[in-house]
């Protein structure tokens, strides 16, 4: 079946406007994450949602930050004003529930670059 | 909060030869430890992971080795070939939802 899809794949934007990630997780899965990959470096967990809630935002850089999913399904990370530090891949992933040992599956990224 | 650390950060082998990647973590609560593989322009896939009842687990080349008491893990890569080379993550969840990742080991396997 499909797997967890993101759009764009690349996004350039000039520094101070503001952006939209998509990410459609796989059907059925109850919980949905996004994560951030500096170049070379690991991932960085910024929020996740159990359906539509997201009962932790504390991972979230700054106030610039936000994310929303709605219909238990789709989600949408937007970053405001964006600047050169935000320039980085953005990862979403879905999983059946949040129990610990629920498999998190993960899309292809979205490669953001600020310029 | 709970921190991971990994070592190496790059390893390098001759094709046929093991590979082990160790990580430690600080929260003794950790319950879950997934390994995760990731290639260039694609997310990270899981390969194997292990939960904390468990001391080891093995899929064909690929085997997790956990000491909870000493507080960390490895990932053991036996007879390397040339598709294994890619980005290697371990990562640990606390019971919860979030799950805490390594900084990441590039292996390099050579023909």
């Amino acid at each position: 079946g499909a797997g967890v899809s993101q759009s764009p794949s690349n996004k350039v934007t000039e520094k101070g406007k503001d952006v939209e990630l998509r990410c459609d997780p796989i059907s059925g899965h109850t919980a949905l994450y996004w994560y951030r990959q500096s170049l070379g470096q690991g991932l960085e967990f910024l929020i996740y949602f159990q359906g539509n809630s997201a009962p932790d935002k504390s991972g979230l850089p700054s106030d610039r930050f936000s994310a929303e999913r709605t219909g238990g399904s789709v989600s949408t990370l937007t970053i405001q004003r964006t600047q050169q530090e935000d320039s980085a891949v953005y990862l979403c992933a879905s999983s059946q529930g949040l129990a610990g040992g629920s498999e998190q599956y993960f899309g292809p990224g979205t490669r953001l670059t600020v310029t | 909060g709970e921190n991971v650390e990994q070592h190496p950060s790059t390893l390098s082998v001759q094709e046929g030869d093991s590979a082990v990647i160790k990580c430690t973590y600080s929260d003794s609560a950790s319950n879950y430890f997934p390994w995760y593989k990731q290639e260039l322009g694609k997310g990270p896939q899981l390969i194997i992971d292990i939960r904390s009842n468990v001391g080891e687990k093995k899929d064909q080349r690929i085997a997790v080795t956990l000491n909870k008491t000493a507080k960390h893990f490895s990932l053991h890569i036996t007879e390397t070939q040339p598709e294994d080379s890619a980005v290697y993550f371990c990562a640990v969840r606390t019971g919860g939802f979030k799950t805490i990742f390594g900084a990441g080991t590039r292996l390099f396997v050579k023909a």
